[in-house]
């Protein structure tokens, strides 16, 4: 596709509750990100891959967090054993080139996961 | 500490005149981008302005221009001639070359144009 593509766009989740997250990348773009966007806030990192590789996972909340991306190109979230503070956009970008500062970031639309 | 720090959570301005969004940004870096992002109400994020931080000309596009001040560390939007469809959040954001990789973002502000 032309852009970054994220589904499902909506998803509700009851509490305990296990999610996967689905992005799909621009073709042939090395570097994936993940954030977390709370409402009324900035996005916030959570994990970077580039190609398969999964180079940073610093900003991963806690261990129900877990993002994989096994053959470099789309890649999956999921969330195990959701809690009502996970509510929140979730944003997938991804970029060409490998983190030099001028590389433009594509973003998808989002996943708005909301744990009732 | 707070890496991006954008002071006005909300801004007003008439259709057709022009509007600075702040941004301040603290790195001890050398080498780095800022960027600025739109995000209308249907939640993606527009890309809408790039500065390297070895750029000595503003950056420029369309009717986005960035106020770069080095010393100062601030990297304000312009926003000439503004349109009712300017509005959104926007958002400023900073990636260095060293560390980490993804964009550091703002807490963002939020854009009303009025007819």
């Amino acid at each position: 596709g032309a852009g970054v593509s994220q589904s499902p766009r909506y998803k509700v989740a009851k509490r305990g509750q296990d999610v996967a997250l689905r992005c799909d990348p621009i073709s042939g773009h090395v570097s994936l990100f993940w954030y977390q966007q709370a409402l009324g806030q900035g996005p916030e990192f959570l994990t970077y891959f580039q190609n398969e590789a999964q180079l940073d996972k610093s900003g991963l909340p806690s261990d129900r967090f877990f993002a994989e991306r096994p053959e470099g190109s789309v890649s999956t979230l999921k969330i195990q054993r959701t809690q009502q503070e996970d509510s929140a956009v979730y944003l997938c970008a991804s970029s060409l080139g490998t983190g030099a500062s001028n590389t433009e970031a594509f973003f998808g639309q989002g996943t708005r996961l909301t744990v009732v | 500490a707070q890496k991006i720090t954008q002071t006005q959570p909300g801004m007003f301005v008439q259709e057709k005149e022009a509007v600075t969004l702040d941004c301040t940004y603290d790195t001890s870096d050398q080498s780095y981008g800022l960027f600025w992002y739109k995000q209308p109400s249907s939640g993606e994020m527009i890309f809408l302005i790039y500065q390297g931080s070895y750029d000595e000309q503003n950056a420029t596009e369309g009717r986005y221009s960035l106020n770069f001040q080095k010393a100062r560390k601030s990297a304000n939007l312009v926003i000439s001639a503004s349109q009712l469809g300017d509005s959104a959040m926007y958002f400023c954001a900073m990636r260095e070359d060293t560390g980490r990789r993804a964009l550091t973002f703002g807490s963002g502000t939020r854009l009303q144009v009025q007819p």
